[in-house]
């Protein structure tokens, strides 16, 4: 299987700052590589795929980055409703499909 | 409009069976790759399994194969999982996810761009 690792697992920031969330693959997954975010008591939702392609409606201040095994998110200024838990998710190997332990973004 | 909706959770002993279902609405889950993740309360997603567009292919996460099984309706465009001996550790949130995929070149990509509000499955005597 292959493992996501993301770091941190939690960030205390606030709005209008960048944010940055990394990713890493216990092996190479090429550019295989999703995001989501997901709000409390909400399902998660689509950011970022292929590691850097903005899904439709998703605000351009969420930029993805990264091929092989190391990855980011970035948000380039924080806003108030971008207060959430972020989750990289591998499609490389489909069995299983694995996720990161997610990245809680929290207010400071 | 797109969307799925989750139904059929509920507490159930262990050992038990249910049978989570998933409505889709705004498009066909016969054209689509689906999945079924899950989410235990305050912890990480965890893929639990996928069927592909006409169902001749499943697959399942090593902790639930042999017990879950998953399978669609066409005709009433629905996606189902059904758990049988059912387990504490079992207990989550049950999503139903669509899989939009796409080829660029000769590489093929997907992700899961649609997905319901999920339902709580508990597992508890």
């Amino acid at each position: 299987d292959i493992q996501m690792t993301q770091s941190p697992s939690s960030l205390s920031t606030s709005v209008g700052d960048r944010v940055t969330i990394t990713c890493r693959a216990s092996q190479t997954i090429s550019n295989y590589l999703n995001w989501y975010q997901q709000k409390a008591g909400k399902a998660p939702s689509l950011l970022i795929y292929a590691a850097s392609s903005l899904q439709s409606g998703v605000p351009s201040r969420f930029s993805g980055s990264g091929s092989g095994t190391d990855f980011t998110l970035t948000i380039s200024s924080l806003q108030p409703e971008d207060f959430a838990t972020y989750y990289c998710q591998q499609s490389f190997s489909t069995h299983p499909l694995t996720f990161g332990g997610g990245t809680k973004v929290e207010i400071k | 409009e797109v969307q799925l909706v989750e139904s059929g959770g509920g507490l159930v002993q262990p050992g038990g069976s249910l049978r989570l279902s998933c409505a889709a609405s705004g498009f066909t889950v016969s054209n689509s790759w689906m999945h079924w993740v899950r989410q235990v309360p305050g912890k990480g997603l965890v893929w639990v399994s996928r069927i592909n567009s006409d169902g001749s292919s499943t697959s399942y996460a090593d902790s639930v194969k042999g017990r879950f099984t998953v399978s669609r309706d066409n005709a009433k465009n629905t996606l189902y999982l059904q758990m049988n001996s059912l387990r504490a550790e079992d207990t989550a949130v049950y999503y139903c996810a669509r899989d939009y995929r796409f080829r660029d070149g000769d590489n093929y990509y997907f992700y899961m761009d649609v997905w319901g509000k999920g339902t709580t499955v508990t597992v508890s005597s």
